[in-house]
């Protein structure tokens, strides 16, 4: 079974511009997280969704947003690029069976963004 | 919110010794905790984790223990490898619907370094 796949797998963007991240989760997993992780703040938590519906969301500006696609697919887009963006972006899969149970959390293997 | 503390920042062990890393959370209603292990370039992998109604869990060389008393949890390695040198994450979250949907609350992680 193929993991969650993230592209691309490195970006430089300048300041002002707007980058999009792709994420496909895990086949059959329906619920797909966005975190963000930098040395200084470590791994934080952006917003989460599960069929096409954003579920959850962090403590990010409204520049940092995100949608799911039918197939389960994600992606995150942040607008207005600023020098603290630069960070490696994780997205994670879970199977989410709808039962609160805790469903293991699978993660790719990030997008490193760099603003300059 | 939630908050993990996470203990201690640098781990430095022998191989074939044994490795203990801490954690401690805030909200008492948290009722699962993984482990996540990261090695340079890749996005953190799950290694174990437990759910608030078992106190122990073992796999292999791995075992975490989990103190819903004191709120805290800790991961023990024993026999190290150099192999298992990276670094190490734990994480608290709560599976209840609502606003805790794919929410992990990470520590702030251990540098483990298992020397030869």
């Amino acid at each position: 079974k193929a993991g969650v796949t993230q592209t691309p797998r490195y970006l430089i963007k300048t300041r002002g511009q707007q980058v999009t991240l792709s994420c496909s989760p895990i086949s059959g997993h329906r619920s797909v997280s966005w975190y963000q992780q930098t040395p200084g703040q470590g791994l934080q938590f952006l917003f989460e969704y599960f069929s096409e519906t954003q579920r959850n969301k962090g403590n990010f500006p409204g520049r940092f947003s995100g949608r799911q696609f039918s197939n389960s697919r994600s992606e995150m887009n942040v607008s207005t690029l600023e020098l603290g963006d630069s960070a490696l972006y994780l997205c994670a899969s879970s199977l989410d069976s709808g039962y609160l149970i805790p469903t293991e959390a699978f993660f790719g293997q990030g997008t490193r963004l760099t603003v300059v | 919110g939630e908050n993990v503390e996470q203990h201690p920042s640098t781990l430095s062990v022998q191989e074939g010794d044994s490795a203990v890393i801490k954690c401690t959370y805030s909200d008492s209603a948290s009722n699962y905790f993984p482990w996540y292990k990261q090695e340079l370039g890749k996005g953190p992998q799950l290694i174990i984790d437990i759910r608030s109604n078992v106190g122990e869990k073992k796999d292999q060389r791995i075992a975490v223990t989990l103190n819903k008393t004191a709120k805290h949890f800790s991961l023990h390695i024993t026999e190290t490898q150099p192999e298992d040198s990276a670094v190490y994450f734990c994480a608290a979250s709560l599976f209840a619907g609502g606003t805790s949907y794919g929410k992990l609350t990470f520590g702030q992680g251990t540098i483990l370094t298992v020397h030869p």
